[in-house]
């Protein structure tokens, strides 16, 4: 079974730019976490999707929002990009959002995204 | 919201010696405790969970320990070898009425030296 994989692996992008961001999950998981990992704060939640609802969002300014589609895959969107958005983002799917007693998420490779 | 301690932020040990992780948190109703390993460049890989209905859990060099009453849990890596080396993060549950989120500890980063 495929894991998780995230697109593009790389991006550049300048201050005041906006970005989107491609998650998709492992065939079957239905819900889908996004998180900012930086040197300086570790990982950091973003927000959680399941059933293309948001359930849970992190302490992020409105510029992080997200979406999710009827397949599970999942967007991120970044607007007017500062220099403190320059971070790896990494996307997570577990099997059954819904369920209390499945957690697991499994990560995808993240993608780079640099700010200038 | 929830908050996730964790210590040591650096760790050197011989090839062989143990190698232990701590972690607190704060919310009671976290319930589910995972710890990732997470190598340079790689993303984060689960290594060990826990419940809270559980006290210990083993997978051969590595185990987690949980002491719900004092809101701690540790993982433990025995016999260690050069290629534990990597950061280690434990998490909490943050539970909320509608979904969860997973709040991260700072990481440990572990070095095992021949």
């Amino acid at each position: 079974k495929a894991g998780v994989t995230q697109t593009p692996r790389y991006l550049i992008k300048t201050r005041g730019q906006q970005v989107t961001l491609s998650c998709s999950p492992i065939s079957g998981h239905r819900s889908v976490s996004w998180y900012q990992q930086t040197p300086g704060q570790g990982l950091q939640f973003l927000f959680e999707y399941f059933s293309e609802t948001q359930r849970n969002k992190g302490n992020f300014p409105g510029r992080f929002s997200g979406r999710q589609f009827s397949n599970s895959r999942s967007e991120m969107n970044v607007s007017t990009l500062e220099l403190g958005d320059s971070a790896l983002y990494l996307c997570a799917s577990s099997l059954v959002g819904g369920d209390r007693d499945r957690y697991e998420q499994y990560f995808g490779p993240g993608t780079r995204l640099t700010v200038t | 919201g929830e908050n996730v301690e964790q210590h040591p932020s650096t760790l050197s040990v011989q090839e062989g010696d143990s190698a232990v992780i701590k972690c607190t948190y704060s919310d009671s109703a976290s319930n589910y405790f995972p710890w990732y390993k997470q190598e340079l460049g790689k993303r984060p890989q689960l290594i060990i969970d826990i419940r809270s209905n559980v006290g210990e859990k083993k997978d051969q060099r590595i185990a987690v320990t949980l002491n719900k009453t004092a809101k701690h849990f540790s993982l433990h890596i025995t016999e260690t070898q050069p290629e534990d080396s990597a950061v280690y993060f434990c998490a909490a549950t943050q539970n909320s009425n509608s979904g969860y989120a997973l709040n991260f500890g700072k990481g440990t980063s572990l070095l095992v030296t021949p």
